[in-house]
């Protein structure tokens, strides 16, 4: 009874390839996020989506983009990934914006390697 | 979002009680408390918040301070599934950037057998 899935849950791809990280959810949230997570630090978020608005983060490198065709699904797709961008991206979710109460429910994750 | 401050690392018994303490000495009246969770390889997982009075869970306590600028995560027996990255969070319920978490480097808990 997985609520947040992630797609796969490992991923090479090569440096420049371009590269589509799957995130579904069956708890009907709002709100989708995904996270940009580096080895041993903290997770960083990238965007996120209330329902169909897209909200950027100011500091998000323009070679991330992110789609949501409907209220499961959210993709994020890498343009041109370097070896920077290997990381583990996480996908989460939360039924509204209002931070003080609305908890967010992640998915396990996908490690992704950039060779 | 206000900050916080946790120890690096906290090391603690299997079946004892764990007291995770985080200072926000900075917090204002509309932030919420929240702590989050890493088990290894895995995605965070919410575990508590508060605003003022004290918690419970099925998965922990929370205790706050009664000026605010402290709260305390309660494990109160400690199994080896508990070892993780604990994130203390704080979260504006009046606007702003309070649609994100912005974690810190949070506390790495381990669970001795």
């Amino acid at each position: 009874d997985a609520m947040v899935i992630q797609n796969p849950r490992y991923q090479v791809t090569q440096f420049g390839k371009p590269v589509t990280l799957s995130c579904s959810q069956t708890l009907n949230h709002n709100v989708m996020y995904w996270y940009q997570q580096k080895s041993s630090q903290a997770p960083k978020l990238l965007f996120h989506y209330y329902d169909k608005d897209f909200n950027n983060e100011a500091d998000t490198p323009d070679n991330f983009q992110s789609r949501r065709p409907n209220t499961s699904f959210c993709f994020l797709d890498i343009r041109s990934p370097g070896l920077g961008d290997a990381a583990m991206y996480l996908c989460a979710t939360s039924r509204d914006l209002a931070g003080g109460i609305n908890e967010q429910y992640f998915g396990p994750g996908t490690r992704l390697t950039v060779t | 979002d206000a900050k916080t401050t946790q120890p690096n690392s906290m090391e603690s018994n299997e079946e004892e009680p764990v007291h995770l303490p985080c200072n926000h000495s900075t917090i204002s009246g509309t932030d919420y408390i929240h702590w989050y969770r890493q088990l290894p390889s895995q995605g965070p997982e919410y575990v508590i918040h508060g605003l003022t009075s004290n918690v419970n869970n099925r998965m922990a306590s929370l205790a706050i301070a009664e000026d605010r600028k402290s709260s305390t995560l309660i494990l109160h027996r400690a199994t080896l599934r508990d070892a993780a990255v604990y994130y203390c969070i704080l979260r504006d319920r009046s606007g702003g950037s309070n649609y994100k978490l912005t974690f810190g480097k949070g506390t790495l808990l381990t669970v001795n057998p």
